[in-house]
């Protein structure tokens, strides 16, 4: 068990509406991740968010949105979906790079949101 | 351009033999550190082992190791005496920065190596 929660585990949905992921960090992380991995893409960085605050966005459309919340959960926000959109979504947590470099990336169970 | 490159989409081993899975990593970020991941049919990703560009000895966890070349930029796993439970794919990524007190510390995955034991 990594300690990082992720829900729901999956999610069926159809295209056009919107959806809400959620994730809990480990305890004592800042950071949280969000990654999208499907069969084309691979595993691809969406976000990253430290201790509330956006630190780098990756390859996430206009349509998804994120936020970490003061208690360090952070929600990913996905809306207008399309049937592409349909992926194993990756919440991940690490503890503070500025202090251990190879802080590894600590990862979910995942959210498969499936686009119908 | 690929930072990380993993050329073998799938592998398959004996059980109780040894297997090396590759990954090549482009960066002209001196300091960087290179992660494997395990990623088994049930889907969770779980942290293997870690190498950082500045260390001198290659990086050992139990059956795992990682046969670090830093000149010629590769950063293999090597799994020894394979188990069933080995089968899964495997994932090689990199952060760049680690040491340089940047903002970012996101990982950058290959597409990844569907490892298969057989018994």
């Amino acid at each position: 068990d990594s300690g990082v929660t992720q829900t729901p585990k999956h999610l069926i949905t159809a295209t056009g509406q919107r959806v809400t992921l959620r994730c809990s960090p480990r305890s004592g992380d800042l950071s949280v991740y969000w990654y999208q991995q499907s069969l084309d893409q691979g595993l691809q960085f969406l976000i990253h968010y430290y201790n509330g605050e956006e630190r780098a966005k990756g390859n996430i459309l206009e349509r998804f949105s994120a936020q970490q919340f003061p208690d360090l959960h952070s929600e990913l926000n996905l809306s207008s979906l399309e049937l592409g959109d349909s992926a194993l979504y990756f919440c991940a947590s690490s503890a503070n790079p500025r202090d251990r470099g190879n802080s590894p990336l600590h990862f979910g169970n995942g959210t498969r949101l499936t686009v119908t | 351009a690929q930072k990380i490159t993993q050329t073998q989409p799938g592998m398959f081993v004996q059980e109780k033999e040894a297997v090396t899975l590759d990954c090549t990593y482009d960066t002209s970020d001196p300091s960087y550190g290179l992660f494997w991941y395990k990623q088994p049919s049930s889907g969770e990703m779980i942290f293997l082992i870690y190498q950082g560009s500045y260390d001198q000895q290659n990086a050992t966890e139990g059956r795992y190791s990682l046969n670090f070349q830093k000149a010629r930029k590769s950063a293999n796993l090597v799994i020894s005496a394979s188990q069933l439970g080995d089968s899964a794919m495997y994932f090689c990524a990199m952060r760049e920065g680690v040491y340089g007190g940047g903002s970012n510390y996101k990982l950058t995955f290959g597409k990844g190596t569907l490892l298969t034991v057989n018994p």
